[in-house]
């Protein structure tokens, strides 16, 4: 199974600031027939499911804001938050879908400073 | 739009079957560009993905429970299920359905809601 490593388990950030979220995989989970890394991150909040929010590492789903981006390659990615808003706080999990089982990081909760 | 419900009991006794289904709303289970997943999260833990399944029947199983694991496709009810047999405490979670974006290797944009089952006697 291709193990996935999230840091930090916990993050808190004062209002308006950057936030930064690593993801390293075991195993690399980029297809060299397209070119994609078959990464994604999910944002889940209290009582509900998580929701996608960045797909082939660094393609925004819709309607997500752009103050989230994508980047990495390979192993190693990060999920940033430009500017944080008070409604995003919750745990964000990265997940590689490259072969199964599909596997989630642990996640990274994410608080205000 | 897009919506996916889980139903089940939500507590089953220990060594007997968990049976869930997920009803699709909004589209069809039948369209060719869809996988459909089940996937857990024990209570205050992470997420685990349990299998995925496309509606000709093909499926994924996650090896740490494919021995316990069956999942099955009703394309007349638009509707996809997990039967997990011979549940310990282990196996207490919320279980969630959801679809993968694009077929087998694809993220999973859609998500029910969510069931909690849990196992006690």
């Amino acid at each position: 199974d291709i193990v996935m490593t999230q840091s930090p388990d916990s993050l808190a950030v004062s209002l308006g600031e950057r936030a930064t979220i690593n993801c390293k995989s075991s195993q690399t989970v980029l297809y060299n027939s397209n070119n994609k890394n078959s990464l994604g991150w999910y944002q889940q909040k209290p009582g509900q499911p998580p929701k996608l929010l960045i797909y082939w590492a660094s393609t925004r789903e819709s309607g997500v804001p752009d103050r989230f981006s994508g980047s990495g390659s390979g192993t190693d990615f990060t999920l940033t938050i430009s500017s944080l808003q008070a409604e995003d706080v919750a745990i964000y999990y990265c997940q590689q879908y490259y072969t199964t089982p599909y596997t989630f990081g642990q996640g990274t909760k994410l608080e205000i400073k | 739009q897009l919506q996916l419900q889980e139903s089940g009991p939500g507590l089953v006794k220990p060594s007997e079957t968990l049976s869930l289904t997920c009803t699709v709303s909004g589209g069809s289970i039948s369209s060719s560009s869809y996988y459909w997943g089940w996937i857990r999260q024990p209570p205050g833990k992470g997420l685990e993905w349990i299998g995925s399944i496309y509606y000709s029947g093909s499926t994924h199983y996650n090896p740490s429970l494919k021995s316990r694991v069956t999942m099955s496709v009703d394309t007349s009810k638009n509707q996809f299920s997990l039967k997990l047999r011979s549940v310990t405490a282990a196996d207490t979670a919320v279980y969630y359905c959801a679809r993968l974006s694009g077929g087998a290797y694809t993220p999973l944009d859609y998500w029910g809601q969510g069931t909690l089952v849990t196992v006690s006697s």
